[in-house]
């Protein structure tokens, strides 16, 4: 079955960097586009970023565009997040997600989150 | 990237039926087939329950069924059971290549 499986979250100081990870099971994660989504304590979901199956495109939220890489190891199955510059409102549960279908934007499968918390 | 516009909060009684819609633009919900409906329980990974406005993965139940109309698509839940308090989230494919989330909706169960 597919299994998505975030970890790297933690707290940090404004201003520091994190990497997360998305360890990715169950499917041929070559073939799929992949999404993180992230969730502000007792928010809404909002989109960060797309990476496409190969890795050649990428895009990005315009709250994170220029702070924030999304990139991927398809030979390891795994998505990465590499938040750099972090601000208090980037403190959230962090998802990623898979893309049903190719360009459809549909996120079908998601793991559990990891918590990044941005404090002093 | 403006978030689609949902109702914060909705209620029904056991058995009766409920609908929530979701508002965007025709560069996002009016524009594609691609929107998709997700049900949040707290402290839990949001779930997918439509995709391509009207279609149920596999496993969900028939009570929940989507629809749209212009910019503005629907989620409606008939037969309302306990188990349906949750979170609802409607996303849709964007004209820029990315996706975009409802605020969602907070679904009480009288």
């Amino acid at each position: 079955q597919v299994e998505l499986a975030e970890s790297g979250g933690g707290v940090v100081q404004p201003g520091g960097s994190l990497r997360l990870s998305c360890a990715a099971s169950g499917f041929t994660f070559s073939s799929y586009a992949m999404f993180w989504v992230r969730q502000a304590p007792g928010k809404g979901l909002e989109w960060v970023a797309l990476i496409s199956h190969d890795g050649n495109n990428k895009y990005y939220a315009d709250s994170v565009r220029g702070r924030f890489t999304t990139s991927r190891d398809n030979s390891k199955n795994t998505l990465y997040l590499q938040m750099n510059g972090l601000r208090g409102e980037d403190t959230a549960v962090y998802f990623c997600t898979r893309d049903r279908l190719h360009g459809s934007g549909t996120p079908d499968y998601w793991g559990q989150g990891t918590l990044v918390a941005v404090s002093s | 990237q403006s978030a689609l516009t949902q109702p914060a909060s909705v209620s029904g009684s056991p058995g009766q039926s409920t609908t929530i819609s979701c508002t965007g633009t025709s560069s996002d919900v009016g524009g594609y087939k691609y929107v998709s409906w997700l049900q949040q329980h707290p402290g839990k990974a949001p779930k997918l329950i439509i995709y391509e406005v009207n279609n149920r993965p596999s496993g969900v139940s028939s009570r929940f069924s989507g629809s749209k109309s212009g910019d503005t698509a629907s989620l409606t839940i008939s037969g309302l059971q306990a188990e349906d308090e949750a979170d609802y989230y409607c996303s849709s494919y964007t004209s820029s290549g990315t996706l975009v989330f409802g605020g969602g909706t907070k679904l009480t169960v009288l």
